[in-house]
């Protein structure tokens, strides 16, 4: 189990540039979440994937937000256009089955500062 | 809809005392609750969970948390406080289609010596 890893740790971008995150979920999970957690807050639902399949998106996930598990293992996490109010940390999280069967295992975050 | 409340945003406790942090939940029927913890640099752990049954649960850490339909309650608990247990926690419940956790805005836990 080498865990759920993010990369980059950190990313600083000027508004209006696109990033892309990248998450590597602990292999055998086919459950894969991503969060966005602000300071004083709470981490926040973003969208869920099962194997390669999107099952669920957050109405916090704007159109300029886009997520892939192209093969049902990584995933990627584009924001396009950033604005300064998506400065947080972007969470990743996997899981082997659901959120009520199984423990979430998260990473430590994509820390996002848009200047 | 499914929604936690942690009521204190820090808390200090001295090393060796009892702690208790509270979590209010809302919801009808009976909730699928969690704790986690964030400590610094780490990702976010499972601390415990409450589906049904025993309303007192015992967890990972020492760290035990009780049910209380009564006051919509999830509170967490640990005897002695070591310095180590300085970290946020997050409270959390599942979304009403079980695929996601909802969690609270946390409480930062300060051990003083």
């Amino acid at each position: 189990d080498t865990g759920v890893s993010q990369d980059p740790r950190h990313k600083i971008t000027k508004r209006g540039q696109n990033v892309t995150f990248r998450c590597d979920p602990i292999s055998e999970h086919n459950r894969l979440y991503w969060y966005r957690q602000t300071l004083g807050q709470g981490p926040e639902f973003l969208t869920y994937f099962q194997n390669e399949a999107q099952l669920e998106k957050s109405r916090l996930l704007s159109d300029r937000f886009s997520a892939e598990r192209p093969k049902g293992s990584f995933s990627t996490l584009e924001i396009q256009r950033t604005e300064q109010g998506d400065s947080a940390m972007y969470l990743c999280a996997s899981s082997l089955e659901g959120v009520l069967n199984s423990p979430l295992h998260f990473g430590n975050g994509t820390r996002l500062t848009v200047t | 809809a499914q929604s936690v409340t942690q009521p204190d945003i820090h808390i200090t406790v001295s090393e060796g005392a009892s702690l208790e942090l509270r979590c209010n939940y809302s919801y009808g029927a009976t909730p699928y609750l969690f704790w986690y913890v964030q400590s610094p640099g780490q990702g976010l752990q499972l601390l415990l969970k409450y589906f049904s049954g025993d309303t007192l649960v015992q967890g990972i850490k020492g760290f035990e948390a009780e049910f209380k339909r009564s006051q919509s309650s999830f509170n967490l608990r640990k005897p002695s406080v070591h310095w180590s247990d300085a970290a946020e926690y997050f409270c959390a419940t599942a979304n009403q289609a079980g695929t996601a956790l909802i969690f609270g805005k946390g409480t930062t836990l300060s051990v003083s010596s």
